[in-house]
């Protein structure tokens, strides 16, 4: 079946330091990915996603670039905020098990001031 | 517009107990799925309901069972319950015919804790 390996956590930074969070999928035909945020006392929501090879998603200075060559969804932002300070989940979709996530362990970052 | 909701917030219960938790999916969706969220884990697909049947299954065991109501409603009944099922259990909606890559909205969750 599908699956989504995310980088080992947790990931510590300051303010305006720059963001990857790795993510690599096993996936059979052509899945969806996307990243989730799970924010402190809220409920999961769509950070970006990409549907096919080579699309990147981006949303709130986030960006992911699909690479089905390398199986890869690297999650990466240029500047982080506190206010970024959450639990994300790398997701893929479609493939074998469509309408079905299937979520990475998830990655908590904590930005610092 | 409102989104999806869950009941009970929290809920504690007994081992061997059965639990019922519910959802409404958001304003126009028509599919349901279910998740288990272990701490410090991803979210686990349990089932997927559309047209009042399960329409996938994720590995649980069949202790979980659900249902999908007329108006799209839906829950999640868990039987003999074990500590093991511990966990946040995350309700999901969407479009059964709605294009691939299309988001799923997540509910709040149902904190279940068994002692």
């Amino acid at each position: 079946g599908d699956s989504v390996t995310q980088m080992e956590g947790p990931v510590t930074l300051s303010e305006e330091a720059f963001l990857t969070i790795n993510c690599t999928y096993t996936a059979t035909g052509y899945p969806s990915l996307f990243w989730y945020v799970q924010y402190p006392g809220e409920g999961l929501q769509l950070l970006l996603k990409a549907t096919k090879a080579d699309d990147k998603g981006s949303n709130k200075g986030f960006e992911a670039t699909y690479r089905k060559e390398t199986t890869s969804f690297h999650l990466e932002k240029g500047s982080v905020q506190v206010s970024d300070s959450a639990v994300y989940f790398c997701v893929c979709t479609g493939g074998t098990s469509y309408g079905k996530l299937t979520f990475g362990q998830g990655t908590i970052l904590t930005v610092h001031p | 517009d409102a989104g999806v909701t869950q009941s009970p917030t929290h809920l504690i219960k007994t081992r061997g107990q059965q639990v019922t938790l519910r959802c409404s999916p958001k304003s126009g969706h028509d599919t349901v799925s279910w998740y288990q969220q272990a701490l410090g884990q991803g979210p686990q697909f349990i089932f997927q309901y559309y047209e009042e049947e399960e329409r996938q299954r994720g590995n649980f065991p069949d202790r979980f069972s659900g249902h999908q109501f007329p108006n799209y409603s839906s829950e999640l009944n868990v039987n003999a319950l074990l500590l093991g099922d511990s966990a946040l259990y995350l309700c999901a909606s969407s479009l059964k015919n709605r294009p691939l890559g299309s988001e799923q909205y997540f509910g709040p969750g149902t904190r279940l804790t068994v002692t």
